[in-house]
């Protein structure tokens, strides 16, 4: 069964640093999501992406962060200048169709010192 | 005003027992109403997802939905230590698609 796939799975980096999650949607899945948790609080939705456009952003998605879909396969989520605050599990989705169930990545834990 | 809302717990309850689980939301133009499990440390894992106002039914596990009263619940029959899991209440908004959780309830069965 297609799965989406993140990497790394951990990723630990100085505050200040600039880092960027990877992820492999399901191959036929056109929409695109980033989503983060911080340890012990609820899911929160980041950012949306279709046909190489954002198509919604919450108010935490500022401008120290960006998403890309450089290659037509990965969809990765970059944050310039790391915070402490964005220690947080960060969850892609994908779907194939809007009304369509999202399907979770493993998610990449990331640790901001 | 919280947007999704659910009992933290944990709820116990015993192998084999019914757990009820239960929430409410706020944006009345929410049309679509997933729940997901998430064990520790993992992502969220659908369980299933309901549009209709009723019951529906899948294995083990019945959900239900109350439009006019803004209400979602899933009913987990003959439950097993490895149902053990916080279960996330997620509305996809109407006007959006993206998933509004909510803080989710964690589950206990005991053996």
């Amino acid at each position: 069964e297609p799965e989406v796939t993140q990497t790394p799975s951990h990723q630990v980096t100085q505050m200040g640093q600039e880092v960027i999650l990877r992820c492999v949607p399901i191959s036929n899945h056109l929409y695109f999501y980033w989503y983060r948790q911080i340890l012990g609080q609820k899911v929160e939705f980041l950012v949306s992406f279709y046909n190489n456009e954002i198509s919604e952003k919450s108010e935490i998605f500022d401008d120290q962060f960006s998403v890309e879909r450089p290659d037509g396969s990965n969809f990765t989520l970059k944050i310039r200048s790391t915070k402490l605050e964005d220690s947080a599990m960060y969850f892609c989705a994908s779907v194939r169709e809007l009304q369509e169930t999202q399907y979770f990545g493993p998610g990449t834990r990331l640790l901001v010192l | 005003q919280k947007e999704v809302e659910q009992n933290s717990g944990p709820l116990s309850v015993p192998e084999g027992a019914i757990a009820s689980l239960n929430c409410t939301y706020s944006d009345r133009g929410s049309q679509s109403f997933f729940w997901y499990r998430q064990y520790s440390g993992k992502s969220p894992e659908l369980i299933m997802s309901i549009y209709s106002n009723g019951d529906k039914e899948d294995g083990r596990f019945t959900a239900q939905l109350n439009k006019a009263s803004q209400y979602v619940s899933l009913l987990i029959r003959d439950s097993q230590p490895s149902d053990s899991a916080t279960y996330l209440c997620a509305p996809r908004g109407g006007s959006s698609y993206k998933l509004i959780f909510g803080s989710g309830t964690r589950l206990l069965v005991r053996p």
